[in-house]
């Protein structure tokens, strides 16, 4: 059964600070996915991994994946206050399910 | 991108009453469909799988005759909450693949049962 552990679940940092959420899952998967969900609000795709080594980068948030770790990260560089939201990460599993983590609570304070 | 649009966006139900859930893909065909809920401040939990012309498959601990699925088309598939208590008060998310690697969201709906 595919298992998906962030941590930290809850963040509270300084704005400008750098900082990583963890992804971890239990069995292999082609697949991960981050979305940012703000409060009362679905989901936003924010990337999709593919393969092993994958980095992809979009404005502050910066996302990697190791499939023989079973670990994807999702760096913060110079946090804002609009980074604010629920981060959650996703992995695809057998049957084309997609299964989430708990999520991380990011407040950011100015 | 690809749009999933999911209706109604918020609903208030009477108790023992009955809620239907539209999620249609706009501008792509799904031949899979997923079924989420959300408690406030928690995860997304798959609630089933929803395939195009052929019954759901639920998850483990999901009643399939509380929560009615019909995949009647490639781009609608709905979701119907039978006798509705306050208990099935929920955020209620679907989600469509456009292809393998890819899946979007629909807005989500938020059901009330009073």
């Amino acid at each position: 059964e595919l298992k998906v552990e962030q941590n930290p679940l809850f963040l509270s940092m300084q704005e400008g600070k750098n900082y990583t959420i963890y992804c971890n899952y239990s069995t292999t998967s082609d697949r991960l996915y981050w979305y940012r969900q703000d409060p009362g609000k679905s989901l936003e795709s924010l990337f999709v991994l593919l393969s092993n080594g994958a980095v992809k980068q979009e404005g502050r948030l910066m996302a990697s994946l190791d499939t023989k770790a079973r670990l994807s990260t999702l760096h913060i560089t110079a946090a804002v206050h609009d980074l604010s939201a629920t981060y959650f990460c996703a992995v695809g599993g057998r049957d084309d399910k997609i299964i989430f983590g708990k999520g991380t609570r990011l407040h950011i304070l100015p | 991108g690809a749009v999933v649009s999911q209706h109604p966006s918020r609903v208030i139900c009477k108790s023992g009453t009955s809620v239907k859930i539209e999620c249609r893909s706009l501008d792509f065909q799904a031949t899979t469909m997923f079924w989420y809920r959300q408690f406030p401040k928690q995860s997304l939990m798959l609630m089933a799988t929803s395939n195009e012309g052929s019954k759901a498959t639920y998850e483990q601990g999901v009643e399939k005759d509380k929560f009615l699925i019909n995949h009647a088309s490639l781009t609608l598939s709905t979701l119907t909450v039978t006798s509705a208590h306050p208990e099935d008060s929920s955020f209620y998310i679907c989600s469509a693949r456009s292809s393998r690697q890819v899946a979007f969201f629909g807005q989500g709906t938020r059901l009330t049962v009073v």
